[in-house]
């Protein structure tokens, strides 16, 4: 089975800093992953894909994720961190024909 | 346009007690998905349809579970008997050719269920 995981359980940054949150994944074959955000009491909300092509994806709110394949890493990026980006964030890879399979997750904290 | 669209969003109901959860996903597309999102087990796929036809229902965790899709934009996860174990969050999801598995699905807002 395709997985994902994220090491860091939270990510604590000031705001107008950079802002990195990592995920690596185990696949065999293609990796098709994903990003998502969810504020509190929402669903989540899709943020970026990496099907295939340039290595830097760029998604919403200013996020991009940079796909490594030597290092099986998918790590979310924004340049300059902003409170409302305070959230929890899932990492995802396809697993099969039509699931996703999700990392436990990362909290981020953005103070100002 | 009109999101995924969930309801209730918060639900308390005594053991014992049969729930209903609603959805009705974007217009359009033709796959939906059932999640439980917990503190301990994180988010987990519960049941899969995709052109209302239930295609995999193994993360049904019991028999307590059902789920039906009687037409493209409407859908219902009953428990029944509901016991506190299943306590929980709980979202719809849809998306367009979920069957390449390469489209973003859309999530409602969930619903807050808790048990007694």
């Amino acid at each position: 089975a395709q997985s994902v995981a994220q090491p860091e359980d939270q990510v604590n940054v000031a705001e107008g800093n950079p802002l990195t949150v990592k995920c690596t994944y185990s696949v065999s074959g293609n990796p098709y992953l994903f990003w998502y955000v969810q504020y509190p009491n929402r669903g989540l909300q899709f943020l970026l894909k990496y099907i295939t092509g340039d290595n830097l994806v760029k998604g919403s709110y200013g996020f991009e994720a940079e796909f490594n394949k030597s290092q099986t890493s998918f790590h979310l990026k924004k340049p300059s961190a902003l409170v409302s980006d305070s959230a929890l964030y899932f990492c995802a890879v396809r697993d099969g024909d039509y699931k996703l399979s999700f990392g436990a997750g990362t909290t981020v904290t953005v103070r100002a | 346009d009109a999101g995924v669209i969930q309801s209730p969003r918060h639900e308390v109901t005594e053991m014992g007690q049969e729930v209903t959860l609603r959805c009705k996903p974007i217009s359009g597309h033709n796959s939906l998905f059932w999640y439980r999102q917990t503190m301990m087990r994180g988010l987990e796929l519960l049941i899969y349809f995709n052109n209302n036809v239930p295609i995999d229902d193994s993360g049904m965790p019991e028999d307590r579970f059902s789920a039906k899709m009687p037409n493209a934009s409407f859908s219902t996860l009953k428990i029944q008997p509901s016991e506190p174990r299943d306590s929980a969050v709980y979202f719809c999801a849809s998306s367009l050719g979920a069957g390449q598995g390469l489209q973003p699905q859309h999530f409602g807002d969930g619903t807050r269920l808790s048990i007694l």
